[in-house]
């Protein structure tokens, strides 16, 4: 298996709902990521976890909220969103240590905050 | 000053042509240098990683690396039509392993 699944692939929310995004990967990778992609833009690091602990926040809002309940799991929960929250958020899993073979994204979230 | 930078295009080819993506980037400590693909709408897919001065090629790719320099590029021959696309440019991060810096990417468009 070498995919990261992302679910689910479009997701419309109101600023006052909470939701989650999920991510996985069964490639023993031990470092995943969530990314933040806007249009015509290159994707944006929020965070990384590392052996399951988080290891990078860049300075994320709090609205956004990383778990990662195991190896293989990653999850995203959403509250409180702004209108400018609406992006494609990208799941991606490496080997660790570090990246020294890049990046597998999952195929991404596309939300959009109403 | 950016830190990896790369032509926004687009880059427009015709079928069959080599395409010739670069990409500079200023921090002399970098370490690894991984070439992306990104179809409108999609996520990105690693088509090519470097980390030593010189060629590599994987099929009709070949990415180039010139540390003194502080270039990589990213060829492409017999291009496709289904190789229209943006290609992104990352650089591992020296002293973060885990972090990537990317350019802003460049559109490629191959005509038939």
């Amino acid at each position: 298996d070498t995919e990261v699944t992302q679910t689910p692939k479009h997701l419309v929310m109101g600023m006052t709902n909470k939701k989650s995004l999920k991510c996985e990967q069964h490639m023993g990778h031990r470092a995943m990521y969530w990314y933040k992609q806007k249009a015509k833009k290159p994707p944006e690091l929020m965070f990384v976890y590392s052996y399951e602990k988080l290891s990078i926040n860049e300075s994320v809002p709090s609205r956004f909220s990383p778990e990662c309940p195991n190896s293989s799991l990653l999850n995203l929960h959403l509250h409180a969103l702004q209108p400018e929250d609406s992006a494609l958020y990208l799941c991606a899993s490496s080997q660790d240590p570090g990246i020294s073979y890049g990046y597998t994204f999952g195929s991404g979230t596309r939300l959009t905050i109403v | 000053q950016k830190e990896v930078e790369q032509n926004s295009g687009p880059l427009s080819v015709p079928e069959g042509a080599i395409a010739s993506l670069n990409c500079t980037y200023s921090d002399r400590g970098s370490q690894s240098f991984f070439w992306y693909r990104q179809y409108s709408g999609k996520s990105p897919e690693l088509i090519m990683f470097i980390y030593s001065n010189g060629d590599k090629e994987d099929g009709r790719f070949t990415a180039q690396l010139n540390k003194a320099s502080q270039y990589v590029s990213l060829l492409i021959r017999d291009s496709q039509p289904s190789d229209s696309a943006t290609y992104l440019c990352a650089l591992g991060v020296a002293g973060n392993n885990r972090k990537l810096i990317w350019g802003l990417g460049t559109s490629l468009a191959v005509n038939p």
